[in-house]
């Protein structure tokens, strides 16, 4: 199997300045990719994806980049608000086409200072 | 539209005890999933069910099994609780090959 980590546990970062949030992942057959953004009590919620055939995804305020060649997707957050505050998990799902669960790192947590 | 719905929201079992944890979804996904989180974990899998009336092991299922009822429901049954149970578990659902959608956990504590 894969797994997916994050480099850092905690990010602290000033409202309205730029977040960037890195994940590696080990199984060159991962295709697949999601974060997430998980609020205190709350299930995790569905940010961006990305397939193993894209290298950038641009959703609203958040960008998601992949290089397979290093195995490394990061989450950008433009001008960060006090609302993104919040653990970000990334998963990864293996090709295959099955309905197999996704792989999740442990998480970071994203802190906002005024 | 309710997306996933999990109930009960917290529980508290004693060693040996068994309960029953339900998901329901009305998106009218096939796959469902059930996930454990630890604290300063990610989420880890337990069982999962690609279609109505299959089901099958994730990354940790001992101690639990499922059940897919129909297409809404799975549920996720613990026989005899050990506190080695006591978790946040996330149900989700999804079209295959697509984002999953999460339920709001049901908060877990075996004594």
């Amino acid at each position: 199997g894969e797994s997916v980590g994050l480099h850092l546990p905690t990010l602290s970062v000033q409202e309205g300045d730029n977040s960037i949030i890195n994940c590696a992942y080990s199984n060159s057959a991962s295709d697949y990719f999601i974060w997430y953004k998980q609020e205190s009590g709350k299930g995790p919620q569905f940010i961006i994806d990305i397939r193993s055939n894209m290298d950038k995804r641009q959703g609203q305020r958040v960008t998601v980049l992949l290089n397979k060649t290093v195995k490394h997707l990061s989450l950008q957050i433009a001008a960060t608000q006090p609302g993104d505050s919040a653990v970000y998990f990334c998963a990864g799902q293996d090709s295959g086409g099955g309905a197999d669960g996704l792989t999740f790192g442990k998480g970071t947590h994203l802190i906002i200072q005024p | 539209n309710a997306g996933v719905t999990q109930t009960p929201k917290f529980q508290v079992l004693k060693t040996g005890q068994s309960m029953t944890l339900q998901c329901a979804q009305d998106m009218n996904h096939n796959s469902m999933y059930w996930y454990r989180q630890d604290p300063g974990m990610g989420l880890r899998l337990i069982y999962y069910s690609a279609s109505e009336g299959t089901t099958d092991k994730g990354e940790v299922p001992n101690g639990y099994n499922v059940s897919r009822l129909n297409k809404r429901e799975f549920s996720l049954r613990l026989e005899s609780a050990a506190p080695s149970q006591t978790s946040v578990y996330f149900c989700a659902s999804s079209v295959v090959g697509y984002e999953q959608y999460f339920g709001p956990g049901t908060r877990l504590t075996v004594t």
